[in-house]
């Protein structure tokens, strides 16, 4: 059974930093890309951030490119997010997303969900 | 960037009914396109992925059609356990994008 279990948000203050962790397991991390993908309070689904399964590949929204830094590793079946310079506008849950298409992250879409991490940024 | 549009934003129905979702892109996609299932509290559930090809375990009454510009998801018999939001996403190019999404509630 996959299962994708987020950690790390939290509270946090304007301008600080938060990484947040994902623990996959069920399948074969290493095969597959993963993905950030975000949903503000009432609102809807954002991208957020992308990586090949090497690490080869990396792609971020605009709204966050220069703040947040995606990154895995295969060897403990974890992918990060790494948020600096945190603003209110990022105050969301945090969901990690599989990709469904073997070996590709090219064309990302997600088959399997985790529960998600709520980060809120307020003073 | 790939503009999206999903419509109605939001769509009152009755158990037993027909629904159909639309979604249309500002430029072609071919058949890129995914559907996904969201319940309060819950994350999201892939339905249809290329368009039209039903993920595993999801029940016959979903379908996904359409290709290019327009496309649309399509519930032949309305159950209580799918009243929720739905949304399109476009992997075509990058960034991936959502539609802003369509509330099923009950009429």
């Amino acid at each position: 059974e996959v299962q994708l279990v987020e950690s790390g948000g939290g509270l946090v203050q304007p301008g600080r930093s938060l990484r947040l962790s994902c623990a996959a397991s069920g399948f074969t991390f290493d095969d597959y890309a993963m993905h950030w993908v975000r949903q503000a309070p009432g609102k809807g689904l954002e991208w957020v951030s992308g990586i090949s399964w090497n690490s080869g590949s990396i792609g971020y929204a605009d709204s966050v490119k220069g703040r947040f830094t995606i990154s895995r590793d295969n060897a403990k079946n974890s992918l990060y997010l790494q948020m600096n310079s945190l603003r209110a506008e990022d105050t969301a849950l945090y969901y990690c997303a599989k990709d469904r298409a073997y070996g590709d992250y090219e064309a990302p879409h997600f088959d399997y969900w985790g529960q998600g991490t709520l980060v809120t940024v307020s003073s | 960037v790939i503009w999206m549009t999903q419509s109605p934003s939001l769509l009152s129905a009755s158990t037993g009914d027909r629904v159909t979702i639309s979604c249309r892109m500002s430029q072609g996609i071919s058949s890129y396109l995914a559907w996904y299932q969201q319940k309060p509290g819950k994350a999201p559930e892939l339905l249809i992925y290329a368009a039209s090809t039903l993920q595993s375990g999801v029940p016959s009454r979903f379908s996904g059609s359409g290709s290019g510009t327009d496309f649309t998801l399509t519930i032949s018999c309305l159950q209580s356990e799918d009243f929720a939001t739905y949304y399109c996403q476009q992997y075509y190019s990058f960034p991936p994008g959502f539609g802003q999404g369509t509330k099923v509630e009950i009429k």
